[in-house]
């Protein structure tokens, strides 16, 4: 069964610091999603992107927030300048045409210090 | 605003005990409703939908307009059913596509 491949795994980051999560969504699928769950809370929708632009973004994700596919395969969320309160676990989701329903990555870890 | 409210953090049953983990919603369109569910160590898994009224893994949901529920059930758990459970909305009359979560709920079933 096809998968959505979220890379790194783990990533610890010096506040300040820049970083970028990638995902690498199902071939046909073409709406691509970023969640988060902080620690103990509820999983949190970030950004909606199709067609090479932000179709949906919700408050959190905010001017140090920024998502591109830069070369047609991977979908990327960047952080500019992370805070420790941008620790989370980050899923990146796809689905296709016409389907509400979405195949989620295993996630990024990421823990600012 | 729409909301997906989960009410038990944590539900433990018995080995072949009914199941029925509850969701509630808050949303003044037309729903779709989803259970999602998370394996130790695993990805979120998409579980069943409320339009396709399907039975996985021997789990039912259906959807409550006049309660705005849409608790899962399953009549005999098993061992493997174990894990965190949640509940999603997504405003299916709008098109759009951002689910809203639940906060979830850790059913562990014992031997």
């Amino acid at each position: 069964e096809p998968e959505v491949t979220q890379t790194p795994s783990h990533q610890v980051t010096q506040m300040g610091q820049e970083v970028i999560l990638r995902c690498v969504p199902i071939s046909n699928h073409l709406y691509f999603y970023w969640y988060r769950q902080i620690l103990g809370q509820k999983v949190e929708f970030l950004v909606s992107f199709y067609n090479n632009e932000i179709s949906e973004k919700s408050e959190i994700f905010d001017d140090q927030f920024s998502v591109e596919r830069p070369d047609g395969s991977n979908f990327t969320l960047k952080i500019r300048s992370t805070k420790l309160e941008d620790s989370a676990m980050y899923f990146c989701a796809t689905n296709k045409e016409g389907d509400y329903g979405y195949t989620f990555g295993s996630g990024t870890r990421l823990t600012v210090v | 605003a729409q909301r997906v409210t989960q009410p038990e953090k944590l539900l433990s049953v018995f080995k072949g005990a009914p199941v029925e983990l509850k969701c509630n919603y808050s949303y003044s369109g037309s729903p779709e409703l989803f259970w999602y569910v998370q394996y130790s160590r695993q990805r979120l898994q998409l579980l069943l939908r409320h339009i396709s009224r399907e039975s996985i893994k021997g789990f039912t949901a259906d959807l409550n307009k006049g309660e705005t529920s849409f608790h899962l059930k399953k009549p005999f758990a098993q061992e493997e059913d174990s894990a965190m459970y949640y509940c999603a909305l997504s405003g299916m009359d709008t098109g759009r596509r951002a689910l809203t979560f639940g906060s979830g709920t850790r059913l562990q079933v014992q031997p």
